[in-house]
């Protein structure tokens, strides 16, 4: 049963454009949310959070928007540059755990 | 301040045979989590540990999947006899503390271990 849902598994983006990474949750009582990003053979490092109590949190060139209503938030990277290709997974909390979705490989284009 | 480590990076064996993993956390973090994460999945939390108390061990398959954290500071994980399915990466991650209230604590992850099971 996936809890955390990226839908979309691949995102190709042009250098200067803006990254829209989407990612659905299925669980009404996730209070905390997380994007990482991962490039191969490293394991996840962490990029931005968001507590359900908030609609957006802002750092830098990465912008993440909670839809608590949609269960649905996304994360915004403006501007795109070449460094950011890697996969970025979502992740949720839960009561005792974090589950995560299953990733979209972001690849930018210079 | 060093990440968390792990070792084998890679690790190969065949279907019945036993393997441990390692993993040092950063130092002073409380709380170690171990994921496998399957090609084209997300991490999947295996085991939770705060300092050497297991937290949550409810997705781990007890038949074949053990898991220790003496002294509160490195973890090991071991499987045998390993399976097919069991190829996946294993990462290893630890945090500040157990997530509490509207706090969350991010995880740092180790580079993780990718196992084959032939």
């Amino acid at each position: 049963d996936q809890q955390v849902k990226q839908n979309s598994p691949s995102l190709s983006v042009q250098e200067g454009r803006i990254s829209i990474l989407n990612c659905d949750y299925t669980n009404s009582m996730f209070d905390y949310f997380l994007w990482y990003k991962k490039y191969p053979a490293e394991g996840p490092t962490f990029l931005i959070s968001i507590s359900s109590i908030k609609d957006k949190n802002e750092d830098g060139r990465f912008t993440v928007f909670l839809n608590k209503s949609a269960k649905h938030l996304s994360l915004h990277i403006v501007p795109s540059q070449p460094g950011d290709s890697a996969v970025y997974f979502c992740a949720a909390r839960g009561p005792n755990q974090f589950y995560f979705g299953t990733g979209t490989s972001l690849t930018v284009i210079p | 301040e060093a990440g968390v480590a792990q070792s084998p990076r890679y690790k190969i064996i065949e279907k019945r045979q036993s393997v441990a993993f390692w993993c040092n956390p950063i130092s002073g973090h409380a709380t170690l989590y171990w994921y496998q994460q399957i090609l084209g999945q997300g991490p999947k939390l295996l085991i939770q540990f705060q300092n050497n108390g297991v937290v949550d061990d409810s997705q781990l398959p007890k038949d074949r999947f053990s898991a220790e954290r003496l002294k509160g500071v490195d973890s090991t994980l071991k499987i045998q006899p390993a399976k097919l399915e069991d190829s996946a990466v294993y990462l290893c991650a630890s945090s500040l503390e157990l997530a509490s209230g509207t706090e969350a604590y991010e995880q740092y992850f180790g580079p993780g271990t990718r196992l084959t099971v032939t």
